[in-house]
């Protein structure tokens, strides 16, 4: 079964713009991931925030967690067309212990 | 240094049918999980084991479902009596293990099954 929900599940969005996903979760965590996938194949992962994090930057990346509302949020700034993938969030709830995923954010990016 | 490989990439195989999966984590790796995703979902988990022994096996959906780490490197998921609804893509990732590095996990490309 999957850990929560993830909203919006697609979006579409002009190069240049931000793109924001949503991800909820059901249970607690030790940490949180986001993982892109390309043609439903391989998942590359992109960032991690522990739970007593809140906020986590990565290049044009930025991740918020806020465990009180079980909820994490990703951003991707000035997006380009190579960003277009379906994104993917993941709870852990202990160190390196299994992941849970959430259904997936499908993002398109327009030229 | 070489990802997480899995072999085959592709597996059309008919219902009733044995089938074996494989994957070469990275070299060094002491973790490995193994996924599974349909079409349109998030993966979800079914074994992960530390060097050789399954340290979770719970996401197995049932005893037609089965995995070996022998050597504590490759692993083989294995599928007995296949069934449609076992189509999906199988996904393996590997960790380190280390603590403050165990907790990123690298996955394969994955083995797309079809069972007709």
């Amino acid at each position: 079964s999957q850990q929560g929900e993830e909203d919006p599940q697609a979006l579409s969005i002009q190069e240049g713009e931000n793109a924001t996903m949503n991800c909820s979760y059901k249970t607690s965590i030790n940490n949180l991931q986001w993982y892109r996938q390309n043609s439903g194949r391989g998942l590359v992962h992109l960032i991690l925030i522990r739970s007593n994090e809140r906020e986590k930057h990565s290049g044009r990346l930025r991740v918020t967690l806020d465990t009180s509302k079980k909820s994490s949020s990703l951003l991707i700034t000035a997006s380009r067309a190579a960003d277009t993938a379906s994104y993917f969030c993941a709870g852990a709830k202990a160190a390196g212990n299994k992941l849970t995923f959430g259904g997936g954010t499908r993002v398109l990016v327009k030229p | 240094g070489a990802g997480v490989s899995q072999t085959p990439s592709n597996k059309v195989t008919e219902k009733g049918k044995y089938v074996e999966l494989r994957c070469d984590p990275i070299s060094g790796h002491t973790a490995l999980y193994w996924y599974r995703q349909s079409l349109g979902q998030g993966p979800e988990f079914l074994i992960y084991f530390q060097g050789t022994g399954a340290a979770d096996d719970s996401g197995l959906p049932n005893d037609r479902f089965f995995a070996v780490r022998p050597e504590g490197s490759v692993s083989t998921l294995k599928i007995q009596r296949t069934e449609r609804g076992d189509s999906a893509v199988y996904l393996c990732a590997s960790s380190t293990g280390l603590a403050g590095e165990r907790d990123t996990q690298y996955f394969g490309p994955g083995t797309r099954l079809t069972v007709l």
